[in-house]
């Protein structure tokens, strides 16, 4: 299976910032890669995938980037609103595998 | 409304089943891949099984030869066939859409809410 780790695990910010999450994989994946926004109690939401197509619907303040082992989350000017988790998903290969997650919250 | 529903959920003894339901609107579950994930409480997601819109079907190593996907197209309904549970199968159980018809190699779309399965004495 493929294994990714995310970087930081926690991230506190405060609305307006630029946040930077990271997500590293075991092997290559090309750009088969997305991102998901969870809130607690919600299931997650789709924010990204190929590595940085925007979901139909999801602010353009989120952006993606990276390709084959490292990928990149961005948040241009955090909301309120994206105090949430988030999670990295390989669909390169079954077992589809997620990152540990990095949970954004207030500074 | 494109939208997911599931059901079935749970208090279940350890070896004890269970099967869960999600039912689809706005879309064929049968013109789909469509996935299992399960989110153990305080823990991260865990993709488990996946059905192809051709009928193949895929587990991951951790409920292989355990759990079961199937869908019933007249119901446009997607099932998991839980047996033989264990503690470590409690978790929150997502059903959720491929985003593409034509490949199963994609992301996560739509998702269900999700249902509590507990596995305790």
């Amino acid at each position: 299976a493929i294994w990714m780790t995310q970087s930081p695990s926690l991230l506190s910010a405060s609305t307006g910032d630029r946040v930077t999450i990271s997500c590293r994989m075991s092997q290559g994946i090309s750009s088969y890669l997305a991102w998901y926004q969870q809130k607690p109690g919600k299931a997650p939401e789709l924010l990204i995938y190929a590595a940085s197509t925007l979901q139909s619907g999801v602010p353009s303040r989120f952006s993606g980037s990276g390709s084959g082992t490292d990928f990149t989350l961005t948040i241009s000017c955090l909301q309120s609103e994206d105090f949430a988790t988030y999670y990295c998903q390989q669909y390169y290969s079954f077992p589809f595998t997620f990152g540990p997650g990095t949970k954004v919250d207030i500074k | 409304e494109v939208q997911l529903v599931e059901s079935g959920g749970g208090l279940v003894q350890p070896g004890g089943s269970l099967r869960l339901s999600c039912a689809a609107s706005g879309f064929t579950v049968s013109s789909n891949y469509m996935s299992w994930v399960r989110q153990a409480p305080g823990k991260g997601l865990e993709w488990v099984s996946v059905i192809y819109s051709g009928g193949s079907t895929y587990y991951a190593d951790s409920v292989k030869g355990r759990f079961t996907i199937s869908r019933d197209n007249s119901k446009n309904t997607l099932y998991l066939q839980m047996n033989s549970l264990r503690a470590e199968d409690t978790a929150v159980y997502y059903c959720a859409r491929d985003r593409d018809t034509k490949d199963p190699l994609d992301a996560f779309d739509i998702w269900g809410q999700g249902t509590m399965v507990t596995v305790s004495s």
